[in-house]
């Protein structure tokens, strides 16, 4: 049981390049989100998609895109990279709905040169 | 709003001992709290979760975490702590009325010392 899978596991970017982080879930799940992950400041919500064909934006979705693509697949795309940007990507899933439980990926770490 | 604190940076513990790594919280609505665990380079791992029902949640690897309504608290514990314990953990709360996607806390380094 795969769970949530993330890809590139690592990157490194020149400031001003663009990139895609991929992530897919199949547990069937509606819900997907974006967090990154700071050293001192937890875990921000950057996006997250309530079901197919809908996102909104989370507490940092600055410099941020989105695309639901469908239910399994939720992407994350850098247009132009920054130096603030360098951080850990996860990507999460749950059903929708309070109480449920997040699933997250195993991260994706990105720097920005 | 809807907001959770850990107020521990860091915990230390020796092994054999008991733990309690703390979270407090600030909710409108009915709380619905979670403990996830972060091992080094790897994801967030669920631990456990209060919904509703009995104060005392009992979660995976032997850890239990506590429900406080007067205390809006929702400590993790654990009655003797092992060295693999040591991770960074986190507390997350969502709450009826509000986002339904829980605000996770800034995340608590265990320690456990042979």
């Amino acid at each position: 049981n795969a769970g949530v899978t993330q890809t590139p596991k690592f990157q490194v970017l020149k400031t001003g390049q663009s990139m895609t982080l991929q992530c897919a879930q199949d547990m069937n799940h509606n819900s997907m989100y974006w967090y990154r992950q700071d050293p001192g400041m937890g875990l921000r919500l950057i996006y997250y998609s309530a079901s197919e064909g809908t996102t909104d934006k989370g507490e940092v979705p600055n410099g941020y895109n989105v695309s639901r693509l469908n239910k399994r697949e939720f992407s994350l795309r850098l247009e132009s990279a920054a130096p603030s940007q360098t951080s850990v990507y996860f990507c999460a899933s749950s059903e929708t709905g309070y109480g449920n439980t997040i699933y997250f990926g195993e991260g994706s770490w990105l720097t920005v040169v | 709003a809807q907001s959770v604190a850990q107020p521990e940076d860091q915990v230390n513990v020796a092994e054999g001992n008991p733990l309690t790594v703390k979270c407090t919280y600030s909710v409108s609505g009915n709380p619905y709290l979670f403990w996830y665990v972060q091992y080094p380079n790897r994801g967030l791992q669920f631990l456990l979760k209060y919904i509703t029902g009995d104060n005392l949640v009992k979660g995976s690897y032997g850890f239990e975490a506590e429900f406080n309504k007067s205390q809006t608290s929702f400590h993790l514990k654990k009655p003797s702590a092992l060295v693999s314990d040591s991770a960074l953990y986190f507390c997350a709360v969502s709450a009826s009325g509000g986002s339904y996607i829980p605000t996770f806390g800034r995340g608590t380094s265990l320690i456990v010392h042979p």
